[in-house]
């Protein structure tokens, strides 16, 4: 059973489209994650919801916009997209706390052409 | 702030090698410090971790030591092998900061038999 499941895992799209990432995790946790990788591996986290609450907005353009329907949700829309969105975007989820680990989806894979 | 420094890469080793790859962190309060591994088209994953200065976390072959005297946390193994070819995630969290982790920007590593 996947713990944290994203679709689409590969999106090819045209610039000035709106898109969306759905993610879902079954392990309980209270915590999920929208993280941007980039062509040269650099992870960038983008936003951070705590039992549905929105706890971390990194400087991201505001065409992003997370929503999390419940704590087992957090969905990720992106409006007009640009060439520069092209990346892999990775759900993630973990209990809140410093020590825990954090469980990562196997990422969407966005194109935009 | 927070942040993670580790090895640039990549880096290309044959098999049977020792491996280390460095990283230092900076950080405010007393942060667990984790390892994670990316292997090719798939998301992070958790090698090991370490929540507290001395303490050794391991896993697959792979140990690294929280040493807060230096502020490090290098990985290690004895033997690489093929199969380790992946992207090396070092990373950070401190209770304090909201849950947002901190991540170095990652190190390639290629096996070759």
């Amino acid at each position: 059973d996947t713990a944290v499941s994203q679709t689409p895992k590969y999106l090819v799209t045209q610039m000035g489209n709106d898109k969306s990432i759905k993610c879902e995790q079954n392990l309980g946790h209270d915590t999920m994650y929208w993280y941007k990788q980039d062509s040269k591996k650099f992870l960038k986290i983008m936003f951070s919801y705590n039992n549905k609450e929105l706890i971390i907005n990194e400087t991201v353009p505001n065409r992003f916009s997370p929503k999390s329907p419940d704590k087992a949700h957090l969905n990720l829309h992106i409006n007009s997209l640009e060439l520069g969105d092209s990346a892999v975007y990775f759900c993630a989820s973990s209990q809140a706390g410093s020590g825990n680990t954090i469980y990562f989806g196997e990422g969407s894979w966005l194109t935009v052409v | 702030g927070n942040s993670v420094t580790q090895m640039e890469g990549p880096v290309t080793l044959s098999e049977e090698a020792f491996l280390t790859i460095n990283c230092t962190y900076t950080a405010t309060g007393y942060p667990s410090l984790f390892w994670y591994v990316q292997y090719p088209g798939e998301g992070l994953q958790l090698l090991l971790k370490a929540t507290k200065a001395d303490d050794k976390g391991s896993n697959k072959g792979f140990e690294a030591t929280y040493r807060k005297e230096t502020t490090s946390f290098h990985l290690e193994k004895g033997s690489v092998q093929v199969s380790d070819s992946a992207v090396y995630f070092c990373a950070l969290s401190v209770n304090t900061n909201a849950g947002k982790s901190t991540f170095g920007d990652g190190t390639t590593l290629t096996v070759k038999p």
